[in-house]
């Protein structure tokens, strides 16, 4: 079975452009999340999607947003981005049973976001 | 707000040492702890834990949770060079998708 897929995997932008980067989840997954990793910071928790609504949602500004798709692909669009916005974003695929269903997240390669 | 803490932050060993890692948490409604191993990629799962005092085991890594003391231990004996990596430990609240990382533990394994 093809594991997650992140496409781009790397992108340099300049600051106040938007970016779009796009996740494959895991055949049969419903559940797909995204995650920001900075040395600083740590893996951090953006939000959570499954059957195309957004279902957890981390602490980040409304420049972050996300989108799913009725195949479980999903979307993480950040808008006027800013230099602190560099890091790794990983996208994380689930079958997203639901609550009391024990799950594993399978993670994909991560697209490299440099903001000059 | 959930929390996860993780020590030693670095470590450094000699090959075929044995490590033990820590993981302490908070977390409300919690469901399930996991463990990853990230090289210079994405992290991959090691292990998820959800009852307390079960050991996991896959070769020579072995972890156990305690829902009590709200900590884990991952253990590497006869560690490799290979072994060299961040650590990463989450804990999952219920409600799907929503992970809680620690900043993780460096263990370095030289020759």
């Amino acid at each position: 079975k093809a594991g997650v897929t992140q496409t781009p995997r790397y992108l340099i932008k300049t600051r106040g452009q938007q970016v779009t980067l796009s996740c494959s989840p895991i055949s049969g997954h419903r559940s797909v999340s995204w995650y920001q990793q900075t040395p600083g910071q740590g893996l951090q928790f953006l939000f959570e999607y499954f059957s195309e609504t957004q279902r957890n949602k981390g602490n980040f500004p409304g420049r972050f947003s996300g989108r799913q798709f009725s195949n479980s692909r999903s979307e993480m669009n950040v808008s006027t981005l800013e230099l602190g916005d560099s890091a790794l974003y990983l996208c994380a695929s689930s079958l997203g049973l639901g609550t009391g269903i024990q799950e594993t997240q399978y993670f994909g390669p991560g697209t490299r976001l440099l903001v000059l | 707000e959930d929390k996860v803490v993780q020590s030693p932050l670095s470590l450094v060993v000699h090959e075929g040492d044995t490590v033990t890692l820590n993981c302490s948490y908070e977390v409300t409604n919690f469901r399930s702890l996991l463990w990853y191993k990230q090289e210079k990629k994405a992290p991959t799962f090691l292990f998820m834990l959800t009852s307390s005092g079960i050991e996991k085991k896959s070769g020579r890594l072995s972890s156990i949770l305690d829902k009590k003391e709200l900590f884990s231990i991952l253990n590497i004996t006869a560690t490799q060079t290979g072994d060299s990596a961040v650590y990463l430990c989450a804990v999952e609240a219920q409600g799907a998708g929503k992970s809680t990382f620690g900043d993780g533990t460096t263990l370095t394994v030289k020759p």
